[in-house]
């Protein structure tokens, strides 16, 4: 079966870090680019980062560039996303997304995992 | 960056068919990708490219496109399809690939 995992979410302090994981399975992970959206309670999603399949390859989105950085190891067909100088805004739920190879479509989603920014 | 605008909602009697558009200069460029995702759950793609609908999506999910605005059409509505939709395509702004989700159309089966 296709599927993605997200895990590393939590209750984090304002100005601190945190790394999530997308634990990919059932596919070939390291031929296929990747990404990160995110939605915030009760609103829409929005597109975070995006690395090519051999990981050479990264863009962010203005809110978050400079604070967040996109990796994977095809080793171990993981994704991840470290995110730092963390803000109340970046509360949302974090979803890892696989790209089709045309049509720049996200046709796999994990569940996600909650991220929350507070004091 | 690019923005894709969406009506925030529509509602269609059980059976009919809706519309939700999608507008947004990157759409000049790329296709829509739509997405329905009901509450709590991750979103699902229904329609990519063209007028493409991934394994398991039934036939009642069409798109279409027209300059700067992309359509999501469902024929014959079911209870089950009540949810949100969101539009998303690459940014055509910028050097690297950037990407870019509408506002949403919330979907209410009457």
């Amino acid at each position: 079966e296709v599927q993605l995992v997200e895990s590393g979410g939590g209750l984090v302090q304002p100005g601190g870090s945190l790394r999530l994981s997308c634990a990919a399975s059932g596919f070939t992970f390291s031929s296929y680019w990747m990404h990160w959206v995110r939605q915030a309670p009760g609103k829409g999603l929005v597109w975070v980062s995006r690395i090519n399949s051999d990981g050479s390859s990264t863009s962010y989105a203005d809110s978050v560039k400079g604070r967040f950085t996109i990796s994977r190891d095809n080793a171990k067909n993981t994704l991840y996303l470290q995110m730092n100088s963390l803000r109340a805004e970046d509360t949302a739920v974090y979803y890892c997304a696989r790209e089709t190879p045309v049509n720049d479509a996200f046709d796999i989603w994990g569940q996600g995992t909650m991220v929350t920014v507070s004091s | 960056s690019s923005e894709l605008t969406q009506d925030p909602a529509v509602s269609v009697a059980l059976g009919q068919t809706v519309r939700i558009t999608c507008q947004g200069d990157s759409l000049r460029s790329y296709y829509a990708s739509w997405y329905q995702q009901k509450p709590g759950q991750a979103p699902v793609l229904v329609i990519y490219g063209k007028n493409n609908r991934p394994s398991g999506i039934p036939d009642r999910f069409s798109g279409s496109s027209s300059g700067n605005t992309a359509s999501l059409t469902i024929t014959g509505a079911q209870a089950e399809d009540e949810a949100d939709y969101y539009c998303n395509s690459r940014d055509s702004s910028g050097n690297h690939p950037h990407y870019v989700f509408g506002t949403g159309t919330k979907v209410t089966v009457l």
